[in-house]
């Protein structure tokens, strides 16, 4: 089946510090993929939505600046958190829809990485 | 922002019952999904049932979508202690990239 890999799974580093997590699909084209962060017992939530060869569509609240998004090929995008601090410190996860030939992806499941745990000292 | 609200937030059983879990949202969607979370893991599709579903099975996993009253409902038959997990309902309401809003979630436990 469809499989989404997300890389580190989990990183420590100090404050000011940028950090890069990669979601790729492993064995189909995505050319929509969804960030999002979830604090412990929590939900997820959703932060962008990552659009392969264009800018990504934030959702309100989310600082552009702080959170780079980039999705430059229809396998991979990564989330940059950019002079991290400790209140970034959560788990990231990514998903992409599975693949559709008529690229409506309102009735496919989501594929999700196994998330990104980050903790900023 | 969420949508969704499950409801128990946390239920505890002992292996060999059923458990149910219910969903309830808020907007029209166009379908409803059904997601398990390990602790610590990312999340794993279960059962998607569109607007125009009742009822939807796989394996031990039985979902009932009812859209008048805006509701879902997951049962877990004859459970296992390797269902302990997180779940989470989540809609799609037409969308076609696929964009999903999830509920706050049900956190199972099952004791063997």
């Amino acid at each position: 089946g469809a499989v989404v890999s997300q890389h580190p799974s989990w990183v420590i580093c100090k404050s000011g510090t940028s950090v890069k997590i990669e979601c790729r699909s492993l064995d189909f084209q995505a050319t929509t993929m969804f960030w999002y962060r979830q604090f412990p017992k929590q939900s997820l939530m959703l932060m962008a939505t990552s659009n392969e060869g264009s800018k990504a569509t934030y959702e309100q609240g989310v600082e552009k600046d702080k959170f780079l998004i980039n999705h430059a090929s229809l396998t991979l995008s990564t989330l940059t958190v950019t002079s991290a601090h400790p209140e970034d410190s959560s788990f990231y996860i990514c998903s992409a829809p599975e693949g559709s030939a008529s690229r409506d992806f309102s009735n496919q499941p989501q594929h999700f990485g196994d998330g990104t745990r980050l903790s900023i000292l | 922002s969420q949508q969704g609200e499950e409801d128990p937030q946390a239920l505890s059983i002992q292996e060999g019952e059923n458990a149910t879990m219910n969903c309830s949202y808020k907007t029209s969607i166009n379908n409803l999904q059904w997601y398990r979370q390990n602790s610590g893991r990312g999340l794993v599709h279960l059962i998607l049932i569109r607007s125009n579903e009742r009822e939807k099975h796989s394996g031990r996993l039985r979902v009932t979508l009812d859209t008048s009253k805006k509701s879902s409902s997951l049962l877990i038959t004859a459970s296992r202690a390797a269902d302990t997990a997180s779940y989470f309902c989540a809609t799609n309401r037409g969308s076609t990239l696929g964009r999903l809003y999830f509920g706050r979630g049900t956190q199972l436990t099952v004791w063997p």
